[in-house]
C-alpha cells in the first residue's frame, strides 16, 4: 500500500517570493510521482510528473520538483510566485508494478499568494 | 482535441435515491478512472475501467458501481444515496500504457 503526506495544509506567500510545497511518500514498490493543481470549482490539472530519468522535472509555468529516492520526497518549488498561482496543489503516486491507473493522493496544500 | 467531459456538472438528490454520472474521455483514451473528492476524506480512488473491464477498484461499498461502453465512455452509479455521498466526483482518462491521467471538471453531487 502507498501513502502520500503533504505536511502543509496552507502556505501563504507574497508575490514574487519563492515557495516550496512539501511531499513525502511511502511505498514498498517503485512509484511514479505527480503534482496536480486544482483551481476553484475545477478539476485537476497535471502540473508535472516523474516517471524515470532525470530526477529534476519542470513545468512550463516555472514550477519544478525533484525526486529524492533516499528521502522518499517529491517537493514542488517555484523561485518566484504569481497571484495566478493561488490554488490547491496535490501530490500523488502511482504504483509502477500494479498495472493500470490508480492514483493515491496527498491531502493537498492550499497555496495563497498575496500582494 | 476536446478534454474529458462530465455530465451533469451539478446534481441534487435525496437520501435513498440513486444517481448515474457520465464521463466521456479524451478521444483515443481507453482508460477511465473515477475519484471522489470530499473535504473530510480528500481524493479517493473509486475504480478504473479499460476496454469495458474493471481493471482496478478502490475501497468503496458495493453501492458504488461503474461500467464502460465500447466507445470508452463511462458511467458510475451510486444506489441508496447517503448524506456522506455528497462530493465532487472526478473522472480521468489516459492513453494505453500511460500513467498520465487527464481530469474532467467533475460532477458536484449534493445529497439532502
Amino acid at each position: 500500500a502507498q501513502s502520500v503526506t503533504q505536511l502543509d495544509s496552507q502556505v501563504p506567500v507574497f508575490e514574487e517570493a519563492p515557495v516550496e510545497l512539501r511531499c513525502n511518500y511511502s511505498s514498498s514498490v517503485s512509484v511514479y510521482l505527480f503534482w496536480y493543481v486544482q483551481y476553484p470549482n475545477q478539476g485537476l490539472q497535471l502540473l508535472l510528473k516523474y516517471l524515470s530519468g532525470s530526477t529534476l522535472v519542470e513545468s512550463i509555468n516555472g514550477f519544478e520538483a525533484e525526486f529524492n529516492k533516499s528521502q522518499t520526497s517529491f517537493h514542488l518549488r517555484k523561485p518566484s510566485v504569481h497571484i495566478s498561482d493561488t490554488a490547491e496543489y496535490f501530490c500523488a503516486v502511482s504504483d509502477r508494478a500494479g498495472g493500470g491507473n490508480k492514483l493515491t493522493f496527498g491531502t493537498g496544500t492550499q497555496l495563497k499568494v498575496e500582494l | 482535441k476536446a478534454g474529458v467531459t462530465q455530465t451533469p456538472r451539478y446534481l441534487i438528490k435525496t437520501r435513498g435515491q440513486q444517481v448515474t454520472l457520465s464521463c466521456s474521455p479524451i478521444s483515443g483514451h481507453r482508460s477511465v478512472s473515477w475519484y471522489q473528492q470530499t473535504p473530510g476524506q480528500g481524493l479517493q480512488f473509486l475504480f478504473e475501467y479499460f476496454s469495458e473491464t474493471q481493471r482496478n477498484k478502490g475501497n468503496f461499498p458495493g453501492r458504488f458501481s461503474g461500467r464502460q461502453f465500447s466507445n470508452s465512455r463511462s458511467e458510475m452509479n451510486v444506489s441508496t444515496l447517503e448524506l456522506g455521498d455528497s462530493a465532487l466526483y472526478l473522472c480521468a482518462s489516459s492513453r494505453d500504457n500511460s500513467y498520465e491521467q487527464y481530469f474532467g471538471p467533475g460532477t458536484r453531487l449534493t445529497v439532502t
